[in-house]
């Protein structure tokens, strides 16, 4: 497709289960990004890869949160063990260098 | 760290109207400094970007100045449209080990009455 694809756009859960979050970035992009964005703020980083391997996962709020993206295309953002405090958007976004982000419309997670 | 504080808002303004959503930051290095722009319904997408000091970004009839010595990236528009009704956020890259980290701020949300 043209853009970022992003799926589930709704995901509803219980509190405790296992939750994944799939990416497919624009063709050709080599950088991709994973952000969270709470209602009334700002997109929050979580990770970022530059093809395969993650460059920066500073964000990553706990180890109950990972990401992979093995063949440096689509990426899956998985949470273990859901919280309430994990609903929000998750945003992926790709790049062909870092700077001006392509963002897909977003996955969003509520725990139940 | 890096941090960008926008003017917070609900702004509402008639058609034609002036309009300036205030934006500020902390950064080190020499980011670039962007405004994305997210409509009712919509992704995030890019309005306009400056990479470096005294550069002005446009698009669309919106303007800013990255102005490094009173760290500000100011959005203007002269006269503002119904369908510029959306949520705005200012943003800066990360710079050197921090390249990949993009830095937001809160979204200031316009609404444009007729």
């Amino acid at each position: 497709g043209a853009g970022v694809s992003q799926t589930p756009s709704n995901k509803v859960t219980e509190k405790g289960k296992y939750v994944e979050l799939r990416c497919d970035p624009i063709s050709g992009h080599t950088a991709l990004y994973w952000y969270r964005q709470s209602l009334g703020q700002g997109p929050e980083f979580l990770i970022y890869f530059q093809g395969t391997g993650a460059a920066d996962d500073s964000g990553l709020p706990n180890d109950r949160f990972f990401a992979v993206r093995p063949e440096g295309s689509v990426s899956t953002l998985k949470i273990q063990r859901t919280e309430r405090g994990d609903s929000a958007v998750y945003l992926c976004a790709s790049s062909s260098s870092t700077g001006e982000l392509f963002f897909g419309e977003g996955s969003r997670l509520t725990v139940l | 760290g890096n941090s960008v504080t926008q003017m917070e808002g609900p702004v509402t303004l008639s058609e034609e109207a002036f309009l300036t959503i205030n934006c500020t930051y902390t950064a080190t290095g020499y980011p670039s400094l962007f405004w994305y722009v997210q409509y009712p319904g919509e992704g995030l997408q890019l309005l306009l970007k400056a990479t470096k000091a005294d550069d002005k970004g446009s698009n669309k009839g919106f303007e800013a100045t990255y102005r490094k010595e009173t760290t500000s990236f100011h959005l203007e528009k002269g006269s503002v449209q119904v369908s510029d009704s959306a949520v705005y956020f200012c943003a800066l890259s990360g710079w050197g080990t921090n390249a990949g980290k993009s830095t937001f701020g809160d979204g200031t949300t316009l609404t444009v009455k007729p």
